[in-house]
């Protein structure tokens, strides 16, 4: 079946260094897209890429989509201590159920200040 | 306010008890679903629902049922079947409109967290 991993599962950052989380999916996806969770929260949603090799920025924030809408990246730039969180990438598979979500095993990160 | 509410935050029940999840949601949104999260891990699909009287089984489907007879509303029922119901259960929707950018964004809410004892 559909799988979405993602890596690292953890990540211990110093407060200003940079931060990377990768997202593999066994399948074509439609679009990705990324959520954080804060600790004891829910996920909110961040962004949405849908053209292959797109790439976005929000602030610190780089998200890329690969050119076979496989995977994904979320690098965040200068970390600071509000980035703390579990970041999950998802997204509908091709051509499965449009509305049918797979969400990634998610990177859980911590950063000291 | 537009969102999604879910009630309680906390629930404790015995085991072997059925156990209702409330989810309301006033987006208008056709589409619903519901997740499971265990400490440490990501979410995992248990039901969804593209429109009323309409439901499909995710990937962990056993020990829980739904019902979607209103748009506004998909509870779920945690049945004494489930194994292992002690979990932080979430409830989502999306506009659902097949085509329409962005329709498939997830809107979460608070979420219920079930303890079994």
């Amino acid at each position: 079946g559909q799988q979405v991993m993602q890596i690292p599962q953890y990540q211990h950052v110093q407060e200003g260094e940079d931060f990377t989380t990768y997202c593999n999916s066994s399948t074509t996806l439609s679009n990705i897209q990324w959520y954080k969770q804060r600790p004891g929260g829910h996920p909110v949603f961040l962004i949405q890429l849908v053209k292959s090799g797109e790439v976005k920025k929000q602030k610190r924030l780089t998200f890329q989509f690969g050119e076979a809408k496989k995977n994904s990246s979320l690098h965040i730039t200068a970390t600071q201590t509000t980035d703390v969180g579990t970041y999950f990438c998802a997204g509908p598979a091709v051509p499965d159920n449009f509305n049918k979500f797979y969400f990634g095993s998610g990177t859980k990160l911590n950063v000291k200040p | 306010d537009g969102g999604i509410t879910q009630s309680p935050k906390y629930l404790f029940r015995k085991e072997g008890q059925n156990v209702t999840l409330s989810c309301e949601q006033n987006l208008n949104h056709d589409a619903m679903y519901w997740y499971r999260q265990d400490p440490g891990q990501g979410l995992r699909l248990i039901y969804y629902s593209q429109i009323v009287n309409d439901f499909q089984k995710g990937d962990i489907a056993e020990g829980y049922s739904v019902s979607r007879e209103k748009k506004e509303s998909f509870p779920l029922t945690v049945t004494s079947a489930q194994k292992n119901p002690t979990a932080f259960y979430l409830c989502a929707s999306s506009s659902g409109l097949a085509g329409v950018p962005g329709a498939d964004t997830q809107y979460f809410g608070p979420g219920t967290r079930l303890t079994v004892l």
